[in-house]
């Protein structure tokens, strides 16, 4: 079984510009997040999908941030324009539901310069 | 205030000896599941083992195993015999259903296993 995929892998920008990430959850997981982890922490949750809708997010900066998830399926986060405090690894997860062990990506390591 | 806490930014460990990653975390639930990660360095987070409150026992996963007690809100991850391929930061993490059923995770243990 397929586990989650992310792309790109690697990402570096000038401040300023706008950048997306690419996530694609394991066949049948219902619930998809996206987390941000910053060098020498833990990830911390920006958003969580229930299918098409988002139900938590919080924790999302909605200034220059935006995600979405057409079809339940696959989801993009955006983040326009980028700060260099947006570098960071944004990871994506999915699970079943909300109750479920969180299997996630290898995530996207972004560098803003 | 922290809800997960991992006290060791780094331990070391020789190669096929056990090895303990501490993790203590704060919570008034009385349901909630708690959960162990491995990230190496390409990144990904590997799931480990799972340990929900209710459950008695302590759960097992082959080399790994989570000592787990209520009354201390500890939930200690121990692996056996180690290995070079263990090198790498482990996380805590907690789920509370009461909390959106988010998932918290404390800043991580580097593991570095000496041969």
């Amino acid at each position: 079984e397929a586990g989650v995929v992310q792309s790109p892998r690697y990402k570096i920008i000038e401040k300023k510009q706008p950048v997306a990430f690419w996530c694609n959850p394991i066949s049948g997981h219902n619930t998809l997040y996206w987390y941000r982890q910053n060098l020498g922490q833990g990830p911390e949750l920006l958003i969580r999908y229930e299918n098409e809708e988002a139900v938590d997010d919080s924790q999302l900066p909605k200034d220059r941030f935006s995600a979405e998830r057409l079809k339940g399926v696959d989801s993009t986060l955006k983040i326009q324009p980028a700060e260099l405090g947006d570098s960071a690894v944004y990871l994506c997860a999915s699970s079943l539901d909300a109750r479920e062990t969180q299997y996630f990506g290898p995530g996207t390591r972004l560098l803003v310069l | 205030a922290q809800k997960i806490t991992q006290t060791q930014p780094g331990m070391f460990v020789q190669e096929k000896e056990a090895v303990t990653l501490d993790c203590t975390y704060d919570t008034s639930d009385q349901s909630y599941g708690l959960f162990w990660y491995k990230q190496p360095s390409s990144g990904e987070m590997i799931f480990l083992i799972y340990q929900g409150s209710y459950d008695e026992q302590n759960a097992t996963e082959g080399r790994y195993s989570l000592n787990f007690q209520k009354a201390r809100k500890s939930a200690n991850l121990v692996i056996s015999a180690s290995q070079l391929g263990d090198s790498a930061m482990y996380f805590c993490a907690m789920r509370e259903p009461n909390n959106n059923n988010d998932m918290r995770f404390g800043a991580g243990t580097r593991l570095t296993v000496k041969p």
